[in-house]
C-alpha cells in the first residue's frame, strides 16, 4: 500500500518569497493534516481537512498560510510571503475517519528561508 | 484539554541500556495512545499503539502499556542498539474525532 507521498522534500526559498508544498494521501483516507514541525519540536497543526471540508485551521498564520484540498484528495499548502521563521519540516498526514484511527506521516518537506 | 507531557531529553544510553521514556497525559473520555518514532531527515513513522485501558503495544522490541489510573503510557525497551537512535513522540487521540495531540519528542542517542 502507497504512504503518504510529499514534495518537493527540499526547499531553499528567500524571505518574502512564496512556496506551495504538495500532499498525496494514503487512499480511502478522508482525513488529511498539515503540521509544522520546528526543529527540535513537536508537530504543530497547522489544518486539518476532513474530505475536503476543514475541520480545523485555528493555528494556521491565515494572512500568509493558505491550504485547500480539492476533490476531497490531494492538498497544496501554500505561504506567501515566507518569513525566516517559517524554516521548519512540513509533514502531511492522513487518517481514516473515527476515533482511535493511527495517523500516518509523509517524510515531510524541508523549508529553509533565507 | 487534551494534552501529552513527554520526559524531557535528551537521553543517552550505552548500547544493551534498558530504556524508559515516561509519557502522562491528560483527556476526556477514552483516549488512543501512541508512541512514534522519527530516524533523522525523516517523518515520524508509528511505532506502537494501544487503545484502551491496560493494552499493552509492541513493536521492534518496544513496549508501552496503557495506564489509566496513573494516566500513563510510559515507553520501555529491555536492551538498546545504536540503530534506536531517534526522537521519540508520545501522542493522543481522543476517543471520538480524530483530532491528534504530540508531546515534544524526547531525543534517544545510543553509543556503542
Amino acid at each position: 500500500e502507497a504512504g503518504v507521498a510529499q514534495s518537493p522534500r527540499y526547499k531553499i526559498i528567500e524571505k518574502r518569497q512564496s512556496v506551495a508544498f504538495w500532499c498525496n494521501p494514503i487512499s480511502g483516507h478522508a482525513t488529511l493534516y498539515w503540521y509544522q514541525q520546528i526543529l527540535g519540536q513537536g508537530p504543530k497543526l497547522l489544518i486539518q481537512f476532513q474530505n475536503n471540508g476543514v475541520v480545523d485551521d485555528s493555528q494556521l498564520p491565515k494572512d500568509r498560510f493558505s491550504a485547500e484540498r480539492l476533490k476531497g484528495v490531494d492538498s497544496t499548502l501554500k505561504i506567501q510571503p515566507a518569513k525566516l521563521e517559517d524554516s521548519a519540516v512540513y509533514l502531511c498526514a492522513s487518517s481514516l475517519v473515527g476515533g482511535g484511527n493511527t495517523i500516518y506521516f509523509g517524510e515531510g518537506s524541508w523549508l529553509t528561508v533565507v | 484539554g487534551d494534552s501529552v507531557t513527554q520526559m524531557e531529553g535528551p537521553v543517552t544510553l550505552s548500547e544493551e541500556a534498558f530504556l524508559t521514556i515516561n509519557c502522562t497525559y491528560t483527556a476526556t473520555g477514552y483516549p488512543s495512545l501512541f508512541w512514534y518514532v522519527q530516524y533523522p531527515g525523516e517523518g515520524l513513522q508509528l511505532l506502537l499503539k494501544a487503545t484502551k485501558a491496560d493494552d499493552k503495544g509492541s513493536n521492534k522490541g518496544f513496549e508501552a502499556t496503557y495506564r489509566k489510573e496513573t494516566t500513563s503510557f510510559h515507553l520501555e525497551k529491555g536492551s538498546v542498539q545504536v540503530s534506536d537512535s531517534a526522537v521519540y513522540f508520545c501522542a493522543l487521540t481522543p476517543g471520538t474525532g480524530n483530532q491528534f495531540y504530540f508531546g515534544t519528542g524526547t531525543s534517544l542517542t545510543v553509543i556503542p
